[in-house]
């Protein structure tokens, strides 16, 4: 079974500052995909952006890039800019491969991130 | 596109009672997602569907639980009797056939209380 571990339960940053989200995974898959949604208070999940387990290239989307190491298992979300909308409970999450679909999401704990004025 | 739709958005009922959940996936997505999330063990799938067949429901908690699709563009999760353990948010999540990216389109929740 896959197990999603996030290791920091909240954290702070100011804004304009960059902040780095940690995330690591267990699998025995070779061929998977991750994820990082972001659910604001208003309990909406909202997906920030993912990585394809057989690229070697990072995902960047924006403000938002990852540092994906997969000997390592490790999968961080980097926020650069913070902004105040950027508040929020931040889920990684891990699916493996399904030919032809998706598969369930395994989501880790939550980190609850605060931008502060 | 409307997105995924969940009815109702918030439900308050008392232990015993029956409580069924609705979900309208996006139209043209064929697989479908119901997840749980509560404050003890976090966001955990209970039940999805492919081309309306339940693939995966380990993680329906016991019998009291039951999820249908009986077509396309409807699922329920109903529970019953209903527990002050099941209060929580349930989600719904769709997602298209052969996408390349595999995203999951979650609706915004039904909210679940039972006293």
């Amino acid at each position: 079974a896959q197990t999603v571990t996030q290791s920091q339960p909240e954290m702070s940053v100011q804004e304009a500052e960059t902040v780095t989200l940690s995330c690591t995974y267990d699998t025995s898959e070779s061929n998977y995909y991750l994820f990082w949604y972001k659910q604001p208070p208003s309990r909406q999940m909202i997906l920030v952006i993912r990585q394809e387990a057989y690229k070697q290239q990072n995902a960047t989307e924006n403000r938002f890039s990852v540092n994906f190491q997969k000997a390592a298992k490790s999968f961080s979300l980097k926020i650069s800019d913070s902004q105040l909308g950027d508040t929020a409970m931040y889920f990684c999450a891990f699916m493996k491969h399904r030919a032809g679909g998706s598969e369930k999401l395994v989501f880790g704990k939550g980190t609850k991130l605060t931008v502060n004025p | 596109d409307a997105g995924v739709i969940q009815s109702p958005r918030h439900e308050v009922t008392e232990m015993g009672q029956e409580v069924t959940l609705r979900c309208k996936p996006i139209s043209g997505h064929n697989s479908l997602f119901w997840y749980r999330q509560t404050m003890m063990r976090g966001l955990e799938l209970l039940i999805y569907f492919n081309n309306n067949v339940p693939i995966d429901d380990s993680g329906m908690p016991e019998d009291r639980f039951s999820a249908k699709m009986p077509n396309a563009s409807f699922s329920t999760l109903k529970i019953q009797p209903s527990e002050p353990r099941d209060s929580a948010v349930y989600f719904c999540a769709s997602s298209p056939t052969g996408g390349l990216s595999h995203e999951q389109y979650f609706g915004p929740g039904t909210r679940l209380t039972v006293t």
